[in-house]
């Protein structure tokens, strides 16, 4: 079985700060992707990234960065210099060999940046 | 860009009524799938289709029906609510299942049985 454990609910900081989101998976598979979205308030999901498990190294776009670590079935978020506007719900998902019919979420963490 | 267009975006339903959830995607995409999200709860797949005229069960199909008569539109089907079906409900479509294939998501549809 496949599960998602996002153990923060909910994290507020204040603006520029640095902030990290935890992402703790469970598989069974050998391959299989890694993924987070972003809710903001407006309701629709996101895409923001997707890892495949043969890819350990970390990630940067912009603000944003991803370390993935096999070794402790983790896929953590890290936003530098948070804003405002990334205030929102972000999602860790999970897919494993059959694709996105098998995309499992975890229950997100709500994200307030505080000006 | 349109993407992925649900609607309504509210809907109040008495217990007992039926209605349907309408999803449209203009990406040609072939595969199209229905989540409900709970309050603290992530998403969780309730019908999935592989192509017009395939549909498939997710994890938690009871209560609903779905049909895929085009690529482009998949409806979901509430025959009798109950309030266990409250809930938020998104319409996602993607390219194909190949693995790691991103899901585009709509904007959800807030539905509330009473």
């Amino acid at each position: 079985a496949q599960k998602v454990t996002q153990a923060q609910t909910e994290i507020s900081v204040v603006e520029k700060e640095d902030v990290t989101l935890d992402c703790v998976y469970e598989t069974r598979d050998t391959t299989y992707y890694l993924f987070w979205y972003k809710q903001p308030p407006s309701g629709e999901l996101v895409f923001l990234i997707r890892r495949n498990s043969f890819d350990e190294q970390n990630e940067i776009s912009g603000r944003y960065s991803w370390n993935f670590q096999k070794s402790t079935s983790s896929f953590n978020f890290t936003i530098t210099a948070s804003q405002v506007v990334d205030s929102a719900v972000y999602f860790c998902a999970l897919s494993a060999n059959f694709g996105n019919e098998k995309l499992t979420f975890g229950t997100g963490t709500r994200l307030t940046i505080i000006p | 860009n349109a993407g992925v267009t649900q609607t309504p975006k509210f809907r109040i339903l008495k217990i007992g009524q039926s209605m349907t959830l309408q999803c449209t995607q203009d990406m040609n995409h072939n595969y199209m799938y229905w989540y409900r999200q709970d309050p603290g709860m992530g998403l969780k797949l309730i019908y999935y289709s592989v192509g017009a005229g395939i549909t498939d069960k997710g994890e938690v199909p009871n209560g609903y029906n779905v049909s895929r008569s085009t690529t482009e539109d998949f409806p979901l089907r509430l025959e009798l609510a109950a309030p266990s079906q409250t809930s938020v409900y998104f319409c996602a479509s993607s390219y194909s299942t190949g693995l790691g294939t991103e899901a585009f998501f709509g904007q959800g549809t807030r539905l509330t049985v009473v």
